[in-house]
């Protein structure tokens, strides 16, 4: 069965610590993603990826980045958290071809105290 | 934007009966795609309309498209109490910023026993 694996389902960190949430698809997907998804706000696209080294921002950039060393891994990193950065994340993957969903992970729940 | 508005907002219905949710767009698309989210999970794929089809059936869903009106809705027949989730619309429009999609607050689904 193909996955999307996040790496944490539940995560409390510190306001100020660096956090690295990992996401690895085994599709051999050219496409990733990373999402937020707030109560009353829906998914916001953060960043995505269109291949190795490559990065696009997306609606809600700020105070994010991201990695892509290799083709099935997507990490995002918040540089340095804060509490409103507390939310429910989601990665996906896709194929580059058009026509084909999404594959999303379970994602992971963050909060920043 | 393009991304997709789902109506309503929440919807409450008993096991068998049918449930339609409405999703309106505002751009040009070359496909459509629904997704379900059951609580605290990812999202999962349910069906995807290029935007040359009308209508498309998967099981118990029914996904009509009309490009004319920018509008597409998504028909559970005979639900049941396991189809309580928050289903999502995604148009995606292909453009040189890459094929990503954005997707709205949902329809909240609800069906009681």
């Amino acid at each position: 069965d193909v996955k999307v694996t996040q790496s944490s389902r539940y995560l409390v960190k510190r306001t100020g610590e660096k956090v690295f949430l990992e996401c690895v698809q085994d599709m051999d997907h050219e496409n990733m993603f990373w999402y937020r998804q707030d109560p009353g706000l829906g998914l916001r696209l953060i960043y995505f990826s269109y291949d190795v080294k490559m990065k696009e921002k997306g609606d809600i950039p700020e105070g994010y980045s991201v990695s892509r060393e290799k083709k099935e891994r997507f990490s995002l990193i918040l540089e340095s958290a804060s509490t409103n950065q507390t939310s429910m994340y989601l990665c996906a993957s896709s194929p580059a071809r058009v026509g084909y969903g999404y594959t999303f992970g379970s994602g992971t729940r963050l909060t920043v105290v | 934007s393009q991304q997709g508005e789902e109506d309503p907002q929440a919807l409450s219905i008993q096991e068998g009966e049918n449930a339609t949710m409405n999703c309106s767009y505002k751009t040009s698309i070359n496909n459509l795609q629904w997704y379900r989210q059951n609580s605290g999970r990812g999202l999962v794929h349910l069906i995807l309309i290029r935007s040359n089809e009308r209508e498309k059936h998967s099981g118990r869903l029914r996904v009509t498209l009309d490009t004319s009106k920018k509008s597409s809705s998504l028909l559970i027949t005979a639900s049941r109490a396991a189809d309580t989730a928050s289903y999502f619309c995604a148009p995606l429009r292909i453009t040189g910023g890459g094929n990503k999609l954005t997707f709205g607050t949902g329809t909240q689904l609800k069906v009681e026993l």
